[in-house]
């Protein structure tokens, strides 16, 4: 079965500053890739997809960006971050047809 | 993305069965059924799925309406462990691979 490393679990970061988030998954090969952020309370808000090597879908602009360097690593950056970029983030992976798998999240506070 | 409705809360007791709706008028004949369960700061959960017909698994019942503009995501015994956000999702089946959360239903298990 597919599992989702996310590190790290927490992060506090100051305003400005770059980031780099990184997930890895085991136990499949050539998975769709996601990044979801949620802020307190609310639901899940896709921010990026990938469905390959090298290839990203972005569903919302902002100050973030997504690559996916290998297979199974997909990562998430920030040159600068905002106020407005604190939340709960979340990498998911799908294979096909099966359900979508969740990873523990970062939840990342900025001050 | 076809859009569902959930209440935003419920409440059960323990070892109860709990009955928690979604409606999805505009569901196209392609989407999928899908729910999730979101405990406190983690990631989502795949609970179940389903395309026309009601189905079981170890953890839930999904019961589909005739029309598929209703669905029910049944928990036959509730315990303390399934309090949770749960999320009712579409999901298009020949080309979708974005899951497209709402707000969910925070359901409370009272002992």
């Amino acid at each position: 079965s597919q599992t989702i490393h996310q590190w790290p679990a927490t992060l506090v970061q100051p305003v400005g500053s770059p980031l780099s988030l990184e997930c890895t998954v085991e136990g499949t090969s050539n998975p769709n890739l996601y990044w979801y952020r949620q802020a307190a309370g609310r639901g899940l808000q896709l921010l990026f997809y990938s469905v390959g090597i090298g290839q990203i879908s972005s569903e919302v602009p902002q100050n973030l960006s997504a690559s996916r360097p290998q297979d199974r690593q997909f990562i998430l950056s920030s040159k600068k971050l905002l106020l407005s970029d604190s939340g709960f983030y979340l990498c998911a992976c799908r294979r096909g047809n099966q359900p979508q798998h969740f990873g523990d999240g970062t939840r990342l506070s900025i001050l | 993305d076809a859009k569902t409705t959930q209440p935003n809360s419920m409440e059960s007791n323990e070892e109860e069965p709990v009955h928690l709706p979604c409606n999805h008028s505009t569901i196209s004949g392609t989407d999928y059924i899908h729910w999730y369960r979101q405990l406190p700061s983690q990631g989502p959960e795949y609970v179940i799925h389903g395309l026309t017909s009601n189905v079981n698994n170890r953890m839930a019942s999904l019961a589909i309406a005739e029309d598929r503009k209703s669905s029910t995501l049944i928990l036959h015994r509730a315990t303390l462990r399934d309090a949770a956000v749960y999320y009712c999702i579409l999901r298009d089946g020949t080309s979708g691979s974005r899951l497209t959360f709402g707000e969910g239903t925070q359901l409370t298990v009272n002992p």
